[in-house]
């Protein structure tokens, strides 16, 4: 089965363009996850979501962030005003059991490069 | 607060040589433990977890890890090392029990293997 799809692959943004990024997690995951990954880091948390409820976001840096996932599959990461310190790459994850609490490992995309010019 | 500690940034070894990354994790009670790996331009790999059952965890490609209570570590190793091998990888740690919905990754260790 196909696992968990990242597009757009790429995405240069001047500074100040919104962005919106998708994440197809896997059929019948309950848990999604977003990361931000800045060069040479480990993922950060940014927001979580079971079905589409938001039940996380502590991890979203600004009131520019904003994630949702309306029907519970397909989520999508937007950035307003993109600024040259949200240049990382967003990878999205998505889990079989309810947050990470469980035996369910976390399945992930390859990611969006996002590159603010 | 969880977090977890990856010594060296990048660790380089010789084909068919031991292969041994280092994690140390900081909690209260023992949290569930994880090892991820990511290629070039791709998603993370789960490697292998610990969730509180045998201390000795086995994983695919042939990397294990022990949890260490008495040293809070998880340290990740493989007997030969392969070409194939090199790649990224991250320690990540999980509390049990607990609403935290989120888990916190390291800084990742850059493995590469010599010829």
């Amino acid at each position: 089965g196909a696992g968990v799809s990242q597009s757009p692959r790429y995405k240069v943004a001047k500074r100040g363009q919104d962005v919106a990024l998708r994440c197809d997690p896997i059929s019948g995951h309950v848990s999604l996850f977003w990361y931000q990954q800045a060069l040479g880091q480990g993922p950060e948390f940014l927001t979580y979501f079971q079905n589409e409820a938001q039940l996380d976001k502590s991890g979203l840096p600004s009131d520019r962030f904003f994630a949702e996932r309306p029907e519970g599959s397909v989520s999508t990461l937007k950035i307003q005003r993109t600024q040259k310190e949200d240049s990382a790459v967003y990878l999205c994850a998505s889990s079989l059991g309810r947050g990470q609490t469980n035996n369910s490992p976390l399945h992930f995309g390859n990611g969006t490069r996002l590159t603010v010019t | 607060a969880q977090s977890v500690t990856q010594l060296g940034s990048h660790v380089s070894v010789s084909e068919g040589a031991l292969v041994l990354l280092r994690c140390n994790y900081s909690s209260s009670v023992p949290p569930y433990l994880f090892w991820y790996v990511q290629y070039p331009n791709q998603g993370l790999q789960l490697l292998l977890k610990y969730t509180s059952a045998a201390t000795l965890v086995k994983g695919i490609n042939g990397f294990e890890a022990e949890f260490k209570k008495s040293e809070t570590s998880f340290h990740l190793t493989k007997p030969s090392a392969h070409m194939s091998d090199a790649a990224e990888y991250f320690c990540a740690v999980n509390p049990p029990y607990s609403s935290a919905s989120k888990i916190i990754f390291g800084s990742g260790t850059r493995l590469s293997i010599r010829p």
